[in-house]
């Protein structure tokens, strides 16, 4: 079974702060999906990558696969980024393996 | 952007009712799932439904729970007699595919049993 690391667990950093939260996994996967969860509970799919490198706007993701490693990256933070993180993988036999999130605050 | 539509966004219960959580996915994709989330707790995967049919399921899924697609539109979770520790976010989620597409997620059904 997969097991998804997330670190930092929770980051606080100020407005316009570039921001770097890292997920690493145990078990080669097929995906990798980065999701955002807002205080209300909603997700949101950020990005899916298997290789290389995606960019949506401020916010940028990345992927070693053999590292097992992914980073998700925010460049000039805002206080509207505040929300989890959360990175999970695919490929197994049981869908998505979900890290615990990463909860960022971004101060004004 | 079209929308994982889930009803209701709120859902209490006693203790050995029945509950039908309900999604509508998007029209176009392929793949429907359930994940739930304990207060505090990771996200975690229940099923995986394809073609009519379970294509996966989580050791979370028992003989309580079952899946149906009653419907061209409908996606639903039953929980046949709820426990206490079935409180929790049920999230439906849908894909065109399996592994190579993202996932779009409802908005969540906050489940609690007294």
């Amino acid at each position: 079974k997969n097991e998804v690391e997330q670190s930092p667990q929770n980051l606080t950093a100020q407005e316009g702060e570039f921001i770097t939260i890292n997920c690493s996994y145990s078990v080669g996967i097929s995906a990798l999906h980065w999701l955002q969860q807002h205080p209300g509970g909603g997700i949101v799919s950020l990005f899916m990558l298997s290789s290389g490198k995606k960019k949506h706007g401020r916010l940028i993701a990345t992927i070693n696969i053999q590292e097992k490693h992914s980073s998700l990256h925010i460049t000039a933070s805002h206080p509207r980024d505040s929300a989890v993180y959360i990175c999970a993988v695919s490929g197994g036999a049981d869908g998505l393996t979900f890290g615990k999130g990463t909860h960022l605050i971004i101060q004004p | 952007e079209p929308e994982v539509t889930q009803t209701p966004s709120h859902q209490v219960t006693q203790m050995g009712q029945e509950v039908i959580l309900r999604c509508v996915p998007i029209s176009n994709h392929l793949y429907f799932y359930w994940y739930r989330q304990i207060l505090g707790q990771k996200v975690e995967f229940l099923v995986s439904f394809y073609n009519n049919e379970i294509s996966e399921k989580s050791e979370i899924f028992d003989d309580q729970f079952s899946v149906e697609r009653p419907d061209g539109s409908n996606f639903t979770l039953k929980i046949r007699s709820t426990k206490l520790e079935d409180s929790a976010m049920y999230f439906c989620a849908s894909s065109r595919d399996r592994w190579l597409e993202k996932l779009f997620f409802g908005s969540g059904t906050q489940l609690s049993v007294l």
